[in-house]
């Protein structure tokens, strides 16, 4: 089952805006990982928050993380044409006893214009 | 350092053939892990190790087998290969198995006729 949800499905932007992807999740976590699918390529971790931590920043990238309403946010600053990718968010989820397992959301497939 | 690296990258097999995905890391992560990744499904994980020794099943296990005898090498075999295993399979590792940065392979692109 899908544990994340990301939202929307599709985004296109032009060079230099702003890009804003969404995450919802269904259960209690330890962290929410954001992670870059470049076409025909393997993912590539973007940034991970912790559940006691609500922001967090690595150069253009900004995530926040609502535990309460069981969502996270990535926002790209100033796209870049290069940022074309799909992103996804993964969860790893409290799971007592048991070694840690990342569950994937569908995805969302990011497309920066010149 | 190489990372995790992943062979085949393509591979076509017939209904029942039996095959092995190949992955190896040199980083000295004790956790690895595969998953299948299928259009508008996002990735799914189905089988992972926490140590040479230790395997687990993950969401969508039937159908595969693991083994981790080596801390650098996971093996994952088709058994006995159907269409519905047509996929995309990248291996991943990490550190440990405390839920850290997973580090992705580039992946095998398998089809089933």
């Amino acid at each position: 089952s899908q544990q994340g949800e990301e939202d929307p499905q599709a985004l296109s932007i032009q060079e230099g805006e702003n890009a804003t992807m969404n995450c919802s999740y269904k259960t209690s976590i330890n962290n929410l990982q954001w992670y870059r699918q470049n076409s025909g390529r393997g993912l590539v971790h973007l940034i991970l928050i912790r559940s006691n931590e609500r922001e967090k920043h690595s150069g253009r990238l900004r995530v926040t993380l609502d535990t309460s309403k069981k969502s996270s946010s990535l926002l790209i600053t100033a796209s870049r044409a290069a940022d074309t990718a799909s992103y996804f968010c993964a969860t790893d989820a409290v799971n007592t006893g048991t070694a840690s397992k990342l569950t994937f959301g569908t995805g969302t497939r990011l497309q920066v214009t010149l | 350092n190489a990372g995790v690296t992943q062979t085949p990258k393509f591979q076509v097999l017939k209904t029942g053939q039996s095959m092995t995905l190949q992955c190896a890391q040199d980083m000295n992560h004790e956790y690895m892990s595969w998953y299948r990744q299928d259009p508008g499904m996002g990735l799914r994980l189905i089988h992972y190790s926490v140590g040479a020794g230790i395997t687990d099943q993950g969401e969508v296990p039937n159908g595969y087998n693991v083994s981790r005898s080596t801390t650098e090498d996971f093996p994952l075999r088709l058994l006995s290969a159907a269409p519905s295993q047509t996929s995309v399979y990248f291996c991943a590792s990490s550190y440990s198995w405390g839920g850290n940065e997973q580090y992705f392979g580039p992946g095998t692109r398998l089809t089933v006729t």
